[in-house]
């Protein structure tokens, strides 16, 4: 069964820490997304990836970086996170054409305290 | 610009009453389009999917949606509905835009 894998359910951190959210697909998918997730807002964008080391800003860019250094992982970074960043995060990937819909993670529930 | 549009925010319906959820699409050519379910704490699963050919499409767990390009929608159905369908309901196309979700509530 194809999957796409968030390191993490829960994560807790501390406001300034530095915050790496790891996502795996084993589909051998050329695009990555990531979303945050929130009520009322519904998903918005934050980076997305067409390839390897290749990287395109989403809809809420700010606060976050991405790395993909590897096809099969897209990591998301919050710099230096704050209280506003508390979300749910959601990872998904797809072929080269979207066409055919997305894969989601289980998501990445981050609390900032 | 190219949006998805979903008008209602919350829906209830009574288990083993039918169902429709409303999906608008704004695209100058024939989109394609998407449904997605989200369970409680989970992630997004495709439900079905158009691209193009016949409108209506069959999807998993029992649901289905027609594309009206007269309408610009794409709504969709389930002919009766069963607790475990409560959850919450995105509409997508291709360019990376979704609706912002509509909650489905089943009363028993």
């Amino acid at each position: 069964d194809v999957k796409v894998t968030q390191s993490s359910r829960y994560l807790v951190k501390r406001t300034g820490e530095k915050v790496f959210l790891e996502c795996v697909q084993d589909m051998d998918h050329e695009n990555m997304f990531w979303y945050r997730q929130d009520p009322g807002l519904g998903l918005r964008l934050i980076y997305f990836s067409y390839d390897v080391k290749m990287k395109e800003k989403g809809d809420i860019p700010e606060g976050y970086s991405v790395s993909r250094e590897k096809k099969e992982r897209f990591s998301l970074i919050l710099e230096s996170a704050s209280t506003n960043q508390t979300s749910m995060y959601l990872c998904a990937s797809s072929p080269r054409w979207a066409n055919y819909g997305y894969t989601f993670g289980s998501g990445t529930r981050l609390t900032v305290v | 610009a190219q949006s998805v549009t979903q008008p209602d925010i919350h829906i209830t319906v009574s288990e083993g009453a039918s169902l429709e959820l409303r999906c608008n699409y704004s695209y100058g050519a024939t989109p394609y389009l998407f449904w997605y379910v989200q369970s409680p704490g989970q992630g997004l699963q495709l439900l079905l999917k158009y691209f193009s050919g016949d409108t209506l499409v069959q999807g998993i767990k029992g649901f289905e949606a027609e594309f009206k390009r007269s309408q610009s929608s794409f709504n969709l159905r389930k002919p009766s509905v069963h607790w475990s369908d409560a959850a919450e309901y995105f509409c997508a196309d291709n360019k990376i835009i979704f609706g912002k979700g509509t909650r489905l509530h089943i009363l028993p």
